[in-house]
């Protein structure tokens, strides 16, 4: 199980950092990704953080500006958001990968939290 | 605009098959044998129904099947049921360590 939390209305330029508590897996154990999709629109990868937290990859449309982490202590993933953009506006899901090699395949998600771009 | 070109609808009527073609590039779905789908159902997270272009998570129906042929991969739905209505979208690697979406397919059972 995934829970993310911490999106709302916020500013244009402004930031914002979102969290996502995990549990009932070995969460250190494996590749985490953030997922978004805009309101009535289709899915869009955002980033990728490699298990043992080394390795990030990201999106072009958001690279230098979405910062992917995590906790393994707090079993946590977040992704920190500057010089949000109104094309930033999405639900924003964690989604574990596969395990091994299977990385890039999604196979729990949580229920997205909401991140409104607008003034 | 979605990097991989999925039909915006298709229907069928229970009991019968369907298919979804996501299209892309050799730089995605034709270099890599890195495709899964996803069924999103409204207001819902998604849930991965194929990965590795044919193979089926624990759980999931045997009437659902995955393939690829150059650089189109395709779901199968069988035996179509009222609640497989849904989203689906489908997922490729494209290298340089990202993956891309195809815009979805929202499939109506009549």
């Amino acid at each position: 199980q995934m829970e993310e939390s911490g999106g709302g209305v916020v500013q244009p330029g402004t930031s914002v950092r979102l969290s996502c508590a995990a549990s009932g897996f070995s969460f250190s154990s494996y590749a985490m990704h953030w997922v978004r999709q805009a309101p009535g629109k289709g899915l869009e990868w955002v980033a990728l953080i490699s298990k043992d937290g080394d390795n990030e990859f990201y999106a072009e449309s958001v690279r230098g500006r979405l910062t992917i982490s995590r906790d393994d202590s707090k079993n946590t993933l977040f992704l920190q958001m500057n010089s949000l953009r109104s094309e930033d506006t999405a639900v924003y899901y964690c989604a574990k990968g596969m395990g091994g090699r299977d990385f890039w395949y999604f196979d729990q998600w949580g229920r997205g939290t909401l991140v409104s771009v607008s003034s | 605009q979605p990097a991989l070109t999925q039909p915006a609808s298709v229907s069928g009527s229970p009991g019968q098959s369907i298919t979804i073609s996501c299209t892309g590039s050799s730089r995605d779905v034709g270099g890599y044998s890195v495709v899964s789908w996803y069924q999103q159902h409204p207001d819902k997270a998604p849930k991965v129904i194929i990965y590795e272009v044919n193979r089926r998570p624990s759980g999931v129906s045997t009437r659902f099947s995955g393939s690829k042929s150059g650089n189109t991969a395709s779901l199968t739905i069988s035996g179509l049921q009222v609640g497989d209505e849904a989203y689906y979208y489908c997922c490729s690697y494209a290298g340089r360590s990202s993956v891309v979406f195809g815009g979805g397919t929202k499939l109506t059972v009549l």
